[in-house]
């Protein structure tokens, strides 16, 4: 079964300053596609970035980048000058083509950010 | 654009009780669309997804049931909730055909007491 993992539980991150919030996968599927949401206090799943695996070049949104690393089966999420309100959770998740591109997600990671 | 809508916001039921949560999307037609939970402080755990009206998958054995008695409707049911049903209930679409992207609804807060 494919998994998604994310060893940081949580971080803080001074107002403006970038932070990298970590996202392996354990898949042999070749085709699949990779996912980053927020979650805010009020609980909504909001889609931030996607890449998918065939992609040539990192995924970039805004103030949101990918950083793809398909050999360490990695895709971690970076965002730039930290504001206030990406105070949230933040989930990976993957959707692989064996299994009906039904997304699995991570555990989460909890993130900060200080005035 | 496309929205999703998810109602009650917020239901405190006894156990034993039965249960009916609601998700509609508009515009768009005959989008995948999926069930989730999510116990405080964890992940999404997927629960129904269906591909079609009638047209559902359960990926977990518990104790809920859902149905899509129209093609952006979305129905999540129990006829007698236990305590571990409480959660965070999230319905999410997917255009069929195209990227995998989910789009999720604002999410109902399901307390069993």
């Amino acid at each position: 079964a494919q998994k998604i993992t994310q060893t940081q539980p949580g971080m803080f991150v001074q107002e403006k300053e970038a932070v990298t919030l970590d996202c392996t996968y354990d898949t042999s599927d070749p085709s699949y596609g990779l996912f980053w949401y927020k979650q805010p206090s009020s609980g909504e799943m909001i889609f931030l970035i996607y890449q998918g695996s065939y992609d040539q070049q990192n995924a970039t949104e805004g103030r949101y980048s990918l950083n793809f690393q398909k050999a360490r089966k990695s895709a971690n999420l970076v965002i730039s000058a930290s504001q206030l309100g990406d105070s949230a959770m933040y989930f990976c998740a993957a959707g692989f083509k064996a299994a009906g591109n039904k997304l699995t997600f991570g555990g989460g990671t909890r993130v900060l950010v200080k005035p | 654009s496309q929205t999703i809508h998810q109602w009650p916001a917020t239901l405190v039921q006894p156990v034993g009780s039965p249960l009916s949560l609601e998700c509609t999307v508009e515009g768009t037609s005959n989008p995948n669309l999926y069930w989730y939970r999510q116990a405080a402080g964890r992940g999404l755990q997927l629960l129904f997804y269906s591909v079609g009206i009638g047209q559902i998958s359960s990926e977990v054995p518990q104790n809920l049931s859902a149905s899509r008695p129209q093609d952006r409707q979305f129905i999540l049911s129990s006829k007698k909730l236990l305590l571990s049903d409480s959660g965070f209930y999230l319905c999410a679409w997917r255009q069929t055909g195209g990227r995998e992207t989910q789009y999720f609804g604002p999410g109902t807060r399901l307390l069993v007491l």
